[in-house]
């Protein structure tokens, strides 16, 4: 299946810096999702990006789309404790979806 | 709204019994449905892809004998891990989707132990 790999794997930072994950492919993506994953919690679907060079915020989130649409980033702006969780994004290749190895984020207060 | 229903959320079995996963979508109809693996604290692993009324598209190195997947109505797919063994013991996850919306939906997942 398709390879799609994130980094760091973890990042713990001080509640109010900024953090980013960072996703690649090793080929060429339709589109790219990204989701959530609280503790404990199932994952649930922040954003999906689709055009080349694309980006898209949410509140204190920016997403960023590769313009070889082969990598993709999630920046938080000054982190909050709810925060928190494993951010997955998630190559769309037609019918299937593969999951990013996952970045867990802790943010401490 | 799109909600999709999964359970039991855990389940211990012993090893050489069979255990079934229900994944339901409450209130669309999912003309696909996904099963994913979850290792602690890593990513979720596709198993395979279902669509209504069709087999299941299993991914490379998962053995089809073994994880028994239904997807019968669009509401409802199946997992069916048979003759479960130790190292089946995982979580497993659904999420489904419908034609023309991109998003994947989640259950809440089901957490199995092999004894």
């Amino acid at each position: 299946g398709q390879q799609v790999m994130q980094i760091p794997q973890y990042q713990h930072v001080q509640e109010g810096e900024d953090f980013t994950t960072y996703c690649n492919s090793s080929t060429t993506l339709s589109n790219i999702q990204w989701y959530k994953q609280r503790p404990g919690g199932h994952p649930v679907f922040l954003i999906q990006l689709v055009k080349s060079g694309e980006v898209k915020k949410q509140k204190r989130l920016t997403f960023q789309f590769g313009e070889a649409k082969k990598n993709s980033s999630l920046h938080i702006t000054a982190t909050q404790t709810t925060d928190v969780g494993t951010y997955f994004c998630a190559a769309n290749t037609g019918n299937q979806f593969y999951f990013g190895t996952g970045t867990s984020l802790t943010v401490i207060p | 709204g799109a909600v999709v229903s999964q359970h039991p959320s855990w389940v211990i079995c012993k090893s050489g019994t069979s255990v079934k996963i229900e994944c339901r979508s409450l209130d669309f109809q999912a003309t696909t449905m996904f099963w994913y693996r979850q290792f602690p604290k890593q990513s979720l692993m596709l198993m395979a892809t279902s669509n209504e009324g069709s087999k299941a598209t299993y991914e490379q190195g998962v053995e089809k004998d073994k994880f028994l997947i239904n997807h019968a109505s669009l509401t409802l797919s199946t997992l069916t891990v048979t003759s479960a063994h130790p190292e089946d013991s995982s979580f497993y996850i659904c999420s489904a989707r419908w034609t023309g919306n991109e998003k994947l939906f989640f259950g809440s997942g089901t957490q199995l132990s092999v004894l």
